[in-house]
């Protein structure tokens, strides 16, 4: 079945400095992967969607700015947390999707535990 | 907006027990409905869906039927083990990039 990789699995990081999470698709062509956040024994909340080959589309209060999505080929796409700080400390997931003509299509990555110090 | 209301957690159930855990809807149009699990550690797996009214999603032993009427699609299971426990997620696909909202979650704690 369809496998996304999302790495790294954790990492821990100085405040003030930025952060990379990629997001891969193994053996299908993701033409739009979602970027979620969940806090501590919370949901996941939809930061962002991105579609291959253009910007990305931000639901209301995220900071674009501060947190930079690619999606610059159809297997990967990137969230990357800009001057990180402490409050930024959450779990990252994505998820893809694949040829929109499949209607069940959602595949999530693992998950990346950032930490901020 | 669209949105999705879980009962709250945490639910702890002994063994072989019955399992409900309640989710009702908001959304315009004909959502399609989802229930996803989630391990310690782990990512999000997909337990089960429906895609219209009356459809009966069902995996693993779990159970859930897409209720128009009441919008809802409570998750149920006869009878639960220890490797159930995990967090259960209800959503919805919605938008026009078939984005999922999901709700709150429901962590299962179940014991031997």
């Amino acid at each position: 079945g369809a496998v996304v990789s999302q790495h790294p699995s954790w990492v821990i990081c100085k405040s003030g400095t930025s952060v990379k999470i990629e997001c891969r698709s193994l053996d299908f062509q993701a033409t739009t992967m979602f970027w979620y956040r969940q806090f501590p024994k919370q949901s996941l909340m939809l930061m962002a969607t991105s579609n291959e080959g253009s910007k990305a589309t931000y639901e209301q209060g995220v900071e674009k700015d501060k947190f930079l999505i690619n999606h610059a080929s159809l297997t990967l796409s990137t969230l990357t947390v800009t001057s990180a700080h402490p409050e930024d400390s959450s779990f990252y997931i994505c998820s893809a999707r694949d040829n929109p003509t499949r209607n069940y299509g959602y595949t999530f990555g693992s998950g990346t535990r950032l930490t901020v110090v | 907006g669209d949105s999705v209301t879980q009962m709250e957690g945490p639910v702890t159930l002994s063994e072989e027990a019955f399992l409900t855990i309640n989710c009702t809807y908001t959304a315009t149009g004909y959502p399609s409905l989802f229930w996803y699990v989630q391990y310690p550690g782990e990512g999000l797996q997909l337990l089960l869906k429906a895609t219209k009214a009356d459809d009966k999603g069902s995996n693993k032993g779990f159970e859930a039927t897409y209720r128009k009427e009441t919008t809802s699609f409570h998750l149920e299971k006869g009878s639960v083990q220890v490797s159930d426990s995990a967090v259960y997620f209800c959503a919805l696909r919605a938008g026009g990039y078939n984005k999922l909202i999901f709700g709150a979650g429901t962590r299962l704690a179940v014991h031997p």
